[in-house]
């Protein structure tokens, strides 16, 4: 079965800092990997997604993912964290030949000024 | 586009109730996603349509958990009775094209059973 981990339940990054939130993957197949951002009290929002081609997908608000075959990672990137990156980070997998996503258990980033 | 939406934003309800929670999807999207989100279990996907039609419910935590889609326009989430266990934030997400690839999500219900 698809899954994904996040082995981090929180990140602490000062601001102006790179940040990095780890994710790693097991699937059968080819891997549709997906990063989403949840703010308090609010719906998750799409960042990124990796589905074929260059290994290093960038995204919304200046994120960035590197993927990574060889360690079955998705790491999600930024060069240098905002204390408004502070926020609930989700990594998803597609299931296998279904058309639904499986999240991880979420890695919360804090940004301190 | 208003985006997908929800509705109440908060529903508190005591032990054996009724409850519905309503999702509008945004317009012209096919896939609408019913999910979960619990501190302890995370967030869990109850059931999927796709043009309407439920394609998978094997999340829906039991038989007081029912989803409907009478239109393209308009899915509820009904429990039957409630239970305090029941109690968590609960998702609407709709997409185009193949369903999975960029959900968007709106701002959630927050169920308290009581």
């Amino acid at each position: 079965a698809q899954s994904v981990a996040q082995p981090e339940d929180q990140v602490n990054v000062a601001e102006g800092n790179p940040l990095t939130v780890k994710c790693t993957y097991s699937v059968s197949g080819n891997p549709y990997l997906f990063w989403y951002v949840q703010y308090p009290n609010r719906g998750l929002q799409f960042l990124l997604k990796y589905i074929t081609g260059d290994n290093l997908v960038k995204g919304s608000y200046g994120f960035e993912a590197e993927f990574n075959k060889s360690q079955t990672s998705f790491h999600l990137k930024k060069p240098s964290a905002l204390v408004s990156d502070s926020a609930l980070y989700f990594c998803a997998v597609r299931d296998n030949g279904y058309n639904k996503l499986i999240f991880g258990a979420g890695t919360r980033l804090a940004v301190h000024p | 586009d208003a985006g997908v939406i929800q509705s109440p934003r908060h529903e508190v309800t005591e032990m054996g109730q009724e409850v519905t929670l309503r999702c509008k999807p945004i317009s012209g999207h096919d896939y609408l996603f019913w999910y979960r989100q619990t501190m302890m279990r995370g967030l869990e996907l109850l059931i999927y349509f796709n043009n309407n039609v439920p394609i998978d419910d094997s999340g829906m935590p039991e038989d007081r958990f029912s989803a409907k889609m009478p239109n393209a326009s308009f899915s509820t989430l009904k429990i039957q009775p409630s239970e305090p266990r029941d109690s968590a934030v609960y998702f609407c997400a709709s997409s185009a094209g193949t369903g999975s690839e960029k959900l968007f999500f709106g701002s959630g219900t927050q169920l308290s059973v009581l």
